[in-house]
């Protein structure tokens, strides 16, 4: 089955620096990559994905790359704010419904002012 | 986007009582719903996938008879744990995809068992 590695498992920036997330993934069929953002006690909110026909996708401050022939993709994440403040799951899974995802483990960024 | 509902977000009950979590897709219909378990600082584990109209599948390790989900409805999913005992105690998410696989988490659930 896929398994997903994440690193790092904290990370800590000052704002206005930028972030960087990665993980790993083992199942060549998997095509469909999201990226989540968690807060204290709360569900995980969907805040970026990316599918295997895209090399790299962006939306404002945020961007993920995908390179299919190492099994790896990237969030990326930019002007760093004390509110991106939270634990970021990447997730690997297939375009299709009715198929779970597997998370990586998290990482917990802190945003310091 | 589309908006996962999760009812109740805490609930505390007695050892050896049964509780039911409900996840509800507001916006869209999903023929499949994931049920996660989450202990604190760690990931999300999945326990079984939720199938409208049939019987859910659940992962290695996860008791069936304990943990009983009932998919009646395209928009609704419900988790029972059954006879609680303190050890599961824990945050359970569900999570409903759209037609493309887009998934969204509710806002979860913390039990408590005491």
């Amino acid at each position: 089955g896929e398994n997903v590695e994440q690193h790092p498992s904290t990370l800590s920036v000052q704002e206005g620096d930028s972030a960087v997330i990665k993980c790993t993934y083992s199942d060549s069929a998997s095509n469909y990559f999201p990226w989540y953002k968690q807060e204290l006690g709360k569900g995980p909110q969907l805040i970026i994905d990316i599918r295997s026909n895209v090399g790299e996708k962006k939306d404002q401050r945020i961007a993920v790359t995908l390179n299919k022939t190492a099994k790896h993709f990237s969030l990326h994440i930019t002007e760093t704010q004390p509110e991106d403040s939270a634990v970021y799951f990447c997730a690997a899974g297939f375009n299709q419904a009715g198929t779970a995802l597997i998370f990586g483990k998290g990482t917990t960024l802190s945003v310091s002012s | 986007g589309a908006v996962v509902s999760q009812h109740p977000s805490r609930v505390i009950c007695k050892s050896g009582t049964s509780v039911k979590i409900e996840c509800r897709s507001l916006d869209f219909q999903a023929t499949t719903m994931f049920w996660y378990r989450q202990f604190p600082k760690q990931s999300l584990m999945l326990m079984a996938t939720s199938n409208e109209g049939s019987k859910a599948t659940y992962e290695q390790g996860v008791e069936k008879d304990k943990f009983l989900i009932n998919h009646a409805s395209l928009t609704l999913s419900t988790l029972t744990v059954t006879s609680a005992h303190p050890e599961d105690s824990s945050f359970y998410i569900c999570s409903a995809g759209t037609g493309g696989n887009t998934i969204y988490f509710g806002e979860g659930s913390w039990l408590t068992v005491v």
